[in-house]
C-alpha cells in the first residue's frame, strides 16, 4: 500500500537553528499538507500546497516557516530562527483530491528545540 | 467560531465489546467529516470518512453516524479488539483544511 513517507524521524536542533523536514507524499497525489501536534495535545494545520503554490495557511505558519516541492517526489517544510516553541510532531500528508478528503498522513518528525 | 471537540478524553471497554466514540463540531457549514486513529508514535490513520448528505456511513467492524441537527458525530466500532487501542481524532473539513478534535484515547482490556 503506498504511503507518506517522511524523514528524520527524529530531529534535535538548538534554538535559532534551521531545520528542514522532508516529506515523499504518495506519487499520484496532488495536495500536499503540513500538521503538527505538540505533544498530548490535538493535530494542527500549518499549511496547504498545490501546484506549486501554497493554497492556505494557519496563523501558526509566520514568516520563519516556508514549504517546498524541489522536484517531483519531495516536499519539504522549513523552519528558520527556530524557538522552543516549535517542538512537537510534524506531519506530512497528501491527497489526490482537493478538499481535503482521504488525507493519508506520514508518521511524522518530532522536532526537539533546545 | 470553528471548532471540533470531543466529549470523553479517555474510554475503556471490554474486548469484544462495541465502543462508541462521539465528536461535537460548531461550524454547521462543515460538509465532510472523517474519524482517525492514531496510535503511539505513528501519524493519524484514516478510519472513515462521511459527508454532509448522508447521516450513517459503514465500513469494515465501523459505523459512522452523522447528526446534523445537534452536531454530533460518532465512530461506532464492532467487536472491539486490543489492536483498536489508541487515541481516535474526528475531524471536519472547515474551508479546504482539516481541523482535528481533542482526541479520544480507546483502551481495551483483554
Amino acid at each position: 500500500e503506498p504511503e507518506v513517507t517522511q524523514t528524520p524521524s527524529h530531529q534535535v536542533t538548538q534554538m535559532g537553528q534551521e531545520v528542514i523536514l522532508r516529506c515523499v507524499p504518495i506519487s499520484n497525489h496532488l495536495y500536499f499538507y503540513w500538521y503538527r501536534q505538540i505533544l498530548g495535545q490535538k493535530v494542527e494545520f500549518l499549511v496547504s500546497f498545490y501546484n506549486n503554490e501554497i493554497s492556505e495557511k494557519s496563523e501558526i505558519f509566520d514568516d520563519r516557516f516556508s514549504v517546498e516541492r524541489p522536484d517531483g517526489s519531495n516536499f519539504t517544510l522549513k523552519i528558520r530562527s527556530t524557538k522552543l516553541e516549535d517542538s512537537a510532531m510534524y506531519f506530512c500528508a497528501s491527497s489526490e483530491d482537493r478538499g481535503p478528503e482521504k488525507l493519508f498522513f506520514g508518521s511524522g518528525t518530532q522536532l526537539s528545540v533546545l | 467560531g470553528e471548532s471540533v471537540g470531543l466529549h470523553l478524553p479517555t474510554l475503556s471497554v471490554q474486548e469484544g465489546d462495541n465502543s462508541i466514540i462521539n465528536c461535537a463540531y460548531s461550524n454547521s457549514a462543515s460538509d465532510y467529516f472523517i474519524w482517525y486513529k492514531q496510535e503511539s508514535g505513528k501519524g493519524p490513520q484514516f478510519i472513515i470518512d462521511i459527508r454532509s448528505n448522508m447521516d450513517k456511513r459503514q465500513g469494515q467492524r465501523v459505523t459512522v453516524l452523522l447528526n446534523k441537527t445537534v452536531k454530533h458525530l460518532s465512530l461506532q466500532i464492532a467487536a472491539t479488539q486490543p489492536g483498536d487501542s489508541a487515541v481516535y481524532f474526528c475531524a471536519e473539513n472547515a474551508g479546504g483544511k482539516l481541523i482535528f478534535g481533542q482526541g479520544t484515547e480507546l483502551s481495551v482490556k483483554p
